[in-house]
């Protein structure tokens, strides 16, 4: 089946720094990619839509120039921490719809997710 | 508004036993149910989805939910636990609008013990 990889699976950083988190679909091109927020105990929440040269949907109570999301290729979206605090610390991650007919609830492949640590 | 409660964080279950693990939703119409699996390191896989058609739905791994629109449930279940079905699962209600949001549970996390 379809594929999508996250990179990096974990990563632990200093207050104030940046964090590049990286997904990629790796047998399919991908025109829209999701990312998502977990916080502990919590659901995952739908942060933004990456769209494939041109800029992200954010959703409501997100801020964009807090999560910078890049989609400059078929394949790859990236979403950066900017100037990353505590809490930000949570788990991310992305999916992406395959093409082809049906739902795209059928379509949709997942990352394994990125755990972000911000001290 | 849409959402979805799974009722427990965590379940224990001894091999070879029945599993259970509860979904309750909100819909103000018809929704669509999906239960996802997350194995640890892996991506979020989907393992059933019911859209309105036959209640009880069958899954991959033997995993089957049915639809209970008078209690608002969707309850994921098993006949007998395999330690490879450990893992965290995922209920999400799709909310169909432009390119069907999904609304995830918090998750429950299945521990299998020999």
């Amino acid at each position: 089946g379809a594929v999508v990889s996250q990179h990096p699976s974990r990563v632990i950083c200093k207050s104030g720094t940046s964090v590049k988190i990286e997904c990629r679909s790796l047998d399919f091109q991908a025109t829209t990619m999701f990312w998502y927020r977990q916080f502990p105990k919590k659901s995952l929440m739908l942060m933004a839509t990456s769209n494939e040269g041109s800029k992200a949907t954010y959703e409501q109570g997100v801020e964009k120039d807090k999560f910078l999301i890049n989609h400059a290729s078929l394949t790859l979206s990236t979403l950066t921490v900017t100037s990353a605090h505590p809490e930000d610390s949570s788990f991310y991650i992305c999916s992406a719809p395959s093409q082809g007919r049906g739902q795209l609830i059928e379509k949709l492949f997942f990352g394994s997710g990125t755990q972000l640590s911000v001290l | 508004a849409q959402s979805v409660t799974q009722l427990d964080s965590h379940v224990s279950v001894s091999e070879g036993t029945p599993v259970l693990l509860r979904c309750n939703y909100s819909s103000s119409y018809s929704p669509s149910l999906f239960w996802y699996v997350q194995h640890p390191n892996k991506g979020l896989q989907l393992l059933l989805k019911y859209t309105s058609a036959a209640t009880l739905v069958k899954g991959i791994n033997g995993f089957e939910a049915e639809f209970k629109k008078s209690e608002t449930s969707f309850h994921l279940t098993k006949p007998s636990a395999h330690m490879s079905d450990a893992a965290e699962y995922f209920c999400v209600v799709s909310v169909k609008g432009g390119y069907n949001k999904l609304i995830f549970g918090a998750g429950t996390r299945l521990a299998v013990h020999p």
